[in-house]
């Protein structure tokens, strides 16, 4: 199994550009997960998708981040305008039943720096 | 109060020696405690859980962490130190059933000194 795949793995972008993170989870799983790991804030959770409908995106900053999971195998994550208190490492992760018990598998991260 | 807190963000310990990580979780959360490494420059995997069951939970790598509901506490342990084991892990809660996040501590950074 090729592990959750998430692309670009760097990304630097001057303030105000379009950035888009993209995720395809393992095949199979039907719960999916964007995550975002800053220094000040540590790991928070930005939105969960359960059989491609976002479940609950109380965790994404402001309008101008937004997330698409368009098939079972695709997710974006996209900010626009972006800023500079962007940049971080956003991780996406996916498991394979939407239980609270389940192991969450996650990718090797987007490091996104704003300039 | 913090859903999950681990005490001492660095860790050192020499090799062969045994680690302990500490993870103490508010009492107003549901148990369901996991124990994540990442190495660097990669994503986060997962090292054990409790969800119920037995209270001593044995995970990859020779790690193991014991459930203690009257001290709030999942602490990660390891009986002898490995120069790969250094990574930075992280105590995670399921704070609400109802939600699939997970809420993380702020993690400790683990150094193996040879």
């Amino acid at each position: 199994d090729a592990g959750v795949i998430q692309s670009p793995r760097h990304e630097v972008t001057e303030m105000g550009q379009e950035v888009t993170l993209r995720c395809k989870p393992i095949s199979g799983h039907n719960s999916l997960f964007w995550y975002r790991q800053t220094m000040m804030r540590g790991l928070e959770l930005l939105i969960y998708f359960n059989n491609n409908v976002p479940i609950d995106d109380s965790g994404m900053p402001e309008d101008r981040f937004s997330a698409k999971m368009p098939n079972a195998s695709f997710s974006t994550l996209k900010i626009q305008p972006s800023e500079p208190r962007d940049s971080a490492v956003y991780f996406c992760a996916s498991s394979p039943r939407d239980i609270y018990q389940e192991t969450q598998y996650f990718g090797p991260g987007t490091r996104l720096l704003v300039l | 109060a913090q859903s999950v807190t681990q005490l001492g963000s660095h860790v050192s310990v020499s090799e062969g020696a045994l680690v302990l990580l500490r993870c103490n979780y508010s009492s107003s959360v549901p148990p369901y405690l996991f124990w994540y490494v990442q190495y660097p420059n990669q994503g986060l995997q997962l090292l054990l859980k409790y969800t119920t069951g037995a209270t001593l939970v044995k995970g990859i790598n020779g790690f193991e962490a014991e459930f203690k509901k009257s001290e709030t506490s999942f602490h990660l342990t390891k009986p002898s130190a490995h120069m790969s084991d250094a990574a930075e892990y992280f105590c995670a809660v399921i704070k609400d059933t109802g939600r699939r996040a997970l809420t993380f501590g702020s993690g400790t950074r683990l150094q193996v000194q040879p």
